[in-house]
Order: C-alpha cells, then structure tokens, then sequence
C-alpha cells in the first residue's frame, strides 16, 4: 500500500531564508508525485507536479521540488521565503498504472514566515 | 473563471439528521472527486466518478454515505443518520481528465465544513 510521510508538522522559516519541506513516499513503484499549497479558507491548489522526466521540477511562486527515486523522496524547496508563502503544504501520491485514480495525501505540513 | 464550489461552506445538525452536501466543479471536467479532511491531517479519498459513473466507493466509511452525479456536473454527497465522529471538512475537487489517469491536476473546492452535534 502507498503512504506518504511528511516530517514536521510545522515548520518556520524566516522571511528571505530557505523553505525546505520534506515529503517521503512509500511505494513499489514511483508513483506521480504532487505538492498542493492550502491557504485559510480556500481550496488546496497545485504548486507542482513529477510524472516522467526531469526528475527537478519547478512550479509556481518560485517553489521546485526534486524526485529522487533512491531516497523515495519528494522534497519541496524555495530559495528564499515570503511572507505570503505562509500556508499549509501538502504532498500527494497516485499511482502510475492504469487505474490509478486513488491520491493518497500527507498530513500536511504547516508553513509560518517570521518577519 | 469559475472555480469548484461547495454547499454549504458550514453546516451545523443534529445527531441522527441526514445531510447533502454539494459540488459544483469546473464546467467540462470529466471526474470529480470527495474527500473528507480531520483536523490536522490530509484529505482522505472518499469516491470518485467518471462523468456521471462511480468508478469507486471503497473510501466511504460505511454505508450511511452515499454519493451522486447523475448528470454527470454536479454531485451530492450524502450523509444519513450522523454521527458526531462525521464531523470533518468535506471537499470535492474535479479534474479535466479521467480519473485513472493518475498524473492529471485535482482543483479543489473551498470544502464543506460539517459539525454534528
């Protein structure tokens, strides 16, 4: 069965230094990988996706993420942190094969900016 | 354009009341997904459907829980006879691909916050 691990449930960073947020996945074989970002009253949006390829992937508001398959790791990097950045993160997991529908998410992993 | 929406964004019942609960996705996605989120803790799958076709219901709880989409747009998920352990954060979110073709982006919706008295 798949799970996705996410170490720290809060993390804080101040503003201008680096945002590192880990993901951990297990799985048999690498699934698709995504990072959804949930602001207060909204939505989770997607930040950034892996499916083939490149194994660093960038996405929006800066953030990028790198797959690595030896370490089963997905982790979420921004160079230098916003204020606005606060927010909480969420890594999902789906299954490559066909019939891979069932996206098994992280606890999240709550991010607070310090000015 | 419009995004995914949800009705209502807060409900309050009793114990033992049933509840429905709405999805409005984005126009002309094909899958629509609910999840149901605890305090501190990711979206859990709950089911899917493929236009109006539920393709899975593994991830409901137990049978008190029920969901629909007959015309393949809008769903309802339903909630008989609560129970205070069902209060949660509901969310529905829809796709622009098929469910099944795992690598496609869920937009979500602000999500349907639910507390059983």
């Amino acid at each position: 069965a798949q799970s996705v691990t996410q170490l720290g449930s809060h993390v804080s960073v101040s503003e201008g230094a680096l945002v590192l947020l880990r993901c951990n996945y297990s799985s048999s074989v690498p699934p698709y990988l995504f990072w959804y970002v949930q602001y207060p009253n909204q939505g989770l949006q997607l930040l950034l996706k892996y499916t083939t390829g490149a194994t660093l992937v960038k996405g929006i508001n800066g953030f990028e993420a790198e797959f690595k398959k030896s370490e089963t790791s997905f982790h979420l990097t921004k160079p230098s942190a916003h204020m606005s950045d606060a927010a909480e993160y969420f890594c999902a997991v789906t299954p490559p094969w066909a019939g891979g529908f069932k996206t098994i998410f992280g606890a999240g992993t709550r991010l607070f900016v310090k000015a | 354009g419009a995004g995914v929406s949800q009705s209502p964004r807060y409900k309050v019942t009793k114990r033992g009341q049933d509840v429905a609960l709405r999805c409005d996705p984005i126009s002309g996605h094909v899958s629509l997904y609910w999840y149901r989120q605890a305090l501190g803790q990711g979206p859990e799958f709950l089911t899917y459907f493929n236009y109006e076709a539920q393709q899975d219901k593994s991830g409901l709880p137990n049978d008190r829980f029920s969901a629909e989409r007959p015309e393949g747009s809008i769903s309802t998920l339903t909630i008989q006879r609560t129970e205070q352990r069902d209060s949660a954060m509901y969310r529905c979110a829809s796709s622009p691909g098929l469910a099944g073709e795992g690598y496609n982006e869920q937009f979500f919706g602000p999500g349907t916050r639910l507390t059983v008295l």
